[in-house]
């Protein structure tokens, strides 16, 4: 009975090659976030949606890019992996309620991602 | 800004003792305060969620205590087994912020 499904689980590839990571959810929150985290250090928000809405943080790579086509599904694209990209990406779900962050985030299992 | 410190980084008990995590937090205004474990590789698992209006949570062996006022939580995890090693974060909702505050996190080490 997952709720926050991260597919694949481990994802292999090349130094400049594109790859992108999915996210389904059947909670049907209206918020959905990736982060990035690298061994031993915190999660790293990149970018969440609020709805349709696009929210990037400031520091997020240009070559990060999200796509929702509807509220289930989020997708994470990488237009040029470089080597210090390898990290685990983690995608969350929340209700948003009034406070637009008071509401507990429920997190998938990961994608872990290795560039050659 | 937020920020969000645990100490110690790393912990090793042998098994059947007390576990006592710390997280410390610079912003006292806060929706909730929520505690996670990471085993190696995986995702994040909710252990416990503490609302600002809260002083505790309990869940089996685990507790977690919340002073909002002095910036801390603790997560007390009894009678620790080996199965209880793994990466625990603690993890900040603040107010009028969208983002959760994660610390470094604590890892946990419980020798057989």
């Amino acid at each position: 009975d997952a709720m926050v499904i991260q597919n694949p689980r481990y994802q292999v590839t090349q130094f400049g090659k594109p790859v992108t990571l999915s996210c389904s959810q059947t909670l049907n929150h209206n918020v959905m976030y990736w982060y990035q985290q690298k061994s031993s250090q915190a999660p790293k928000l990149l970018f969440h949606y609020y709805d349709k809405d696009f929210n990037n943080e400031a520091d997020t790579p240009d070559n990060f890019q999200s796509r929702r086509p509807n509220t289930s599904f989020c997708f994470l694209d990488i237009r040029s992996p470089g080597l210090g990209d390898a990290a685990m990406y983690l995608c969350a779900t929340s209700r948003g309620g009034q406070g637009r962050g008071d509401q507990p985030q429920h997190f998938g299992d990961g994608t872990r991602l290795s560039i050659l | 800004k937020q920020e969000v410190t645990q100490i110690p980084a790393a912990l090793s008990v042998p098994e059947g003792e007390n576990l006592v995590l710390n997280c410390s937090f610079t912003d006292s205004a806060i929706y909730n305060l929520q505690w996670f474990r990471q085993d190696p590789g995986k995702g994040l698992t909710s252990l416990l969620l503490i609302q600002s209006s809260q002083r505790e949570q309990t869940s089996g062996r685990l507790n977690a205590s919340l002073d909002k006022s002095s910036g801390r939580s603790t997560l007390y995890i009894a009678a620790s087994q080996p199965g209880d090693s793994a990466t625990y974060l603690c993890a900040v909702a603040t107010i009028n912020d969208y983002k959760l505050s994660f610390g470094a996190g604590t890892t946990v080490t419980v020798r057989a």
